[in-house]
């Protein structure tokens, strides 16, 4: 079965531009949810998705938001993009959430000039 | 904060050692996951174990958790150079909803 794509796979922005990801679970996986990936910061959770309802969320600030479809695709959002946020974006989906496995995309990898 | 701490942050060994990896974490789970994360991409699951679990095999991987000393190692035998990556250990920590928060790492290095 196909895994989780994750579009696209690379993005340079200008700050204070705004920036959409998108990410594709494997078929049947209600739960979905986001990582922030930096050298310094290591693995960061974002949110979670799961069945169109936000479960869970991390500690980021209001620009970093995110949706899910009735199909279980995703969507993060980042609002007045800092130099800071630049950072490979990390898609993960499982059947059921965080105490089943995870299988992740290859990531978004974002720069922000 | 983070909830797993890996030890050590990197690693270097010839290939066809041996190589093991410790995780600490700080509260009750119920199960412990090892993921590997090769340069710049996505990570992939290797192995979740259970609390209820001591040890546990796949292949060449070997893991062990001993929830009294809430800690947890990897062991790779017989490390090829494909093994070179970033070795994560995740648990699950309750705040609000349950969440998989992940350690720093340990960055391996199999040297042929």
């Amino acid at each position: 079965k196909a895994g989780v794509t994750q579009t696209p796979r690379y993005l340079i922005k200008t700050r204070g531009q705004q920036v959409t990801l998108s990410c594709s679970p494997i078929s049947g996986h209600r739960s979905v949810s986001w990582y922030q990936q930096t050298p310094g910061q290591g693995l960061q959770f974002l949110f979670e998705y799961f069945s169109e309802t936000q479960r869970n969320k991390g500690n980021f600030p209001g620009r970093f938001s995110g949706r899910q479809f009735s199909n279980s695709r995703s969507e993060m959002n980042v609002s007045t993009l800092e130099l800071g946020d630049s950072a490979l974006y990390l898609c993960a989906s499982s059947l059921r959430g965080a105490n089943t496995e995870a299988f992740f995309g290859q990531g978004t990898r974002l720069t922000v000039v | 904060s983070q909830q797993g701490e890996e030890d050590p942050q990197a690693l270097s060994i010839q290939e066809g050692e041996n190589a093991t990896m410790n995780c600490s974490y700080k509260t009750s789970i119920n199960n412990l996951q090892w993921y590997r994360q090769n340069s710049g991409r996505g990570l992939v699951h290797l192995i979740l174990i259970r609390s209820n679990e001591r040890e546990k095999h796949s292949g060449r991987l070997r893991v062990t958790l001993d929830t009294s000393k809430k800690s947890s190692s990897l062991l790779i035998t017989a490390s090829r150079a494909a093994d070179t990556a970033s070795y994560f250990c995740a648990t699950v920590v309750f705040q609000g909803a349950q969440k998989l928060v992940f350690g720093q790492g340990t960055r391996l290095t199999i040297n042929p």
